[in-house]
């Protein structure tokens, strides 16, 4: 079975600096994906950015990268020039592939970080 | 992408009742996932809903106290049964595809009293 560990439960960071949140995950397997989803207040998941395990090139979506080492089994979120509207509760997700290379959606989901950016 | 619609968005119940909480998708889809979330935790996956067989339940969920129906492949519901204070949760539907991201409905608030 696959574990999902996030060591931060909260972060601050103020208005256009640089934030970070880690993750960290187990498993004995080779084919997965990672994600990091965003819950505002509203309760909504919203995918904030997504790595495929067999990728060395880190993922980047605008202000979003993340730092995958696979070895070390690390994949961490850099938010970059914070916005208000990042203020959220973000969650790093672990997705295993079935032989094929497909999923049918099935996540195992770290503890969260709750972020909170002040002007 | 998948468009979820997932009703109720809250609901306050009296304990003992039971709450059923539908999940629509715009297209159709192989597996749909129903995540409970206590306050300020993470999500936990409560079953996998396949079409026209038996939901499979992870460990520390019972079908008795929280039966899935899944008719076809654009809905599903969930019941919480014989409410306790307990399950007052969000419970989120999902949805999965081949290209294997996942998308989520709004979620239920749902408070026991």
């Amino acid at each position: 079975a696959q574990t999902v560990t996030q060591s931060q439960p909260e972060m601050s960071v103020q208005e256009a600096e640089t934030v970070t949140l880690s993750c960290t995950y187990d498993t004995s397997e080779s084919n997965y994906y990672l994600f990091w989803y965003k819950q505002p207040p509203s309760r909504q998941m919203i995918l904030v950015i997504r790595q495929e395990a067999y990728k060395q090139q880190n993922a980047t979506e605008n202000r979003f990268s993340v730092n995958f080492q696979k070895a070390a089994k690390s994949f961490s979120l850099k938010i970059s020039d914070s916005q208000l509207g990042d203020t959220a509760m973000y969650f790093c997700a672990f997705l295993l592939l079935r032989a094929g290379g497909t999923s049918y959606g099935k996540l195992t989901f770290g503890q969260g970080t709750i972020l909170t950016v002040h002007p | 992408s998948a468009v979820i619609s997932q009703k109720p968005s809250r609901d306050i119940c009296q304990r003992g009742t039971s709450l059923t909480i539908q999940c629509q998708v715009d297209s159709q889809v192989t597996m749909m996932f129903w995540y409970r979330q206590q306050p300020g935790q993470s999500l936990t996956l409560i079953a996998t809903a396949n079409q026209g067989s038996e939901a499979t339940y992870e460990s520390g969920f019972v079908i008795d106290k929280f039966p899935i129906s899944r008719p076809n492949l654009t809905f599903s519901t969930l019941t919480v049964s014989n409410m306790s204070p307990e399950d007052s949760s969000i419970y989120l539907c999902s949805v999965g595809r081949l290209d294997t991201e996942a998308f989520f409905g709004q979620g239920t608030r749902l408070t026991v009293v």
